[in-house]
């Protein structure tokens, strides 16, 4: 039973486009959600997160929007740069992560075409 | 300077060996975690510690056995090693509030 699902194996963009990374979830209890980025042979990195008490957050060239409604956050790059080549995996999490228990989705492979 | 370091980053053994994994952060964090990336890229939470005590057990086979000596240390023996048990496995720390997660390079463990 996956709780955290992201539907899309891999995704091509062209630099300086916008890269959008899909995430759905099952469990209304989440309530933080959290992207990471993964590089091979590295551990994932902690890129940016979002409280359910917002839809919206805002770090540089990462943007992450969550609709609680439908169960669904995305991840928004822009503009897309080579370095941003890598898998993305969204996170999510109950109780602002009190359990300390992070769900993680399947991976997203982005791979930015100079 | 590395915030959360494993050893060794790979492992080759045999079916029925045992074998450990460490793990060290340098954060001041006083949570860790291990997680289990298998062959599908799926990542799961197998155990986290909180100040050397356990807090999380995600139903894995009592051949793994987790020891928190210090709350910057948490090491994995894994006993009696079957071929399903090839994976990466992900040493992770997280702060107060444990949101975000610090993992470190993980471990490639195959086993023939």
């Amino acid at each position: 039973d996956q709780q955290v699902k992201q539907n899309s194996p891999s995704l091509s963009v062209q630099e300086g486009r916008i890269s959008i990374l899909n995430c759905d979830y099952t469990n209304s209890m989440f309530d933080y959600f959290l992207w990471y980025k993964k590089y091979p042979a590295e551990g994932p990195t902690f890129l940016i997160s979002i409280s359910s008490i917002k839809d919206k957050n805002e770090d540089g060239r990462f943007t992450v929007f969550l609709n609680k409604s439908a169960k669904h956050l995305s991840l928004h790059i822009v503009p897309s740069q080579p370095g941003d080549s890598a898998v993305y995996f969204c996170a999510a999490t109950e109780n602002g992560g009190a359990t300390n228990k992070l769900i993680f989705g399947t991976g997203t492979l982005l791979a930015v075409q100079p | 300077d590395t915030a959360v370091s494993q050893t060794p980053k790979y492992l080759v053994t045999q079916m029925g060996n045992d074998k450990s994994i460490k793990c060290e952060q340098n954060l001041g964090h006083d949570t860790m975690y291990w997680y289990k990336q298998d062959s599908k890229k799926f990542l799961k939470i197998m155990f986290s510690y909180n100040n050397k005590e356990l807090i999380i057990n995600e139903t894995v086979p009592n051949r793994f056995s987790p020891k928190s000596p210090d709350k910057a240390h948490l090491n994995l023996h894994i006993n009696s090693l079957e071929l399903g048990d090839s994976a990466v496995y992900f040493c992770a720390s997280s702060g107060a509030g444990g949101n975000e997660q610090f993992f470190g390079p993980g471990t490639r463990l195959t086993v023939l």
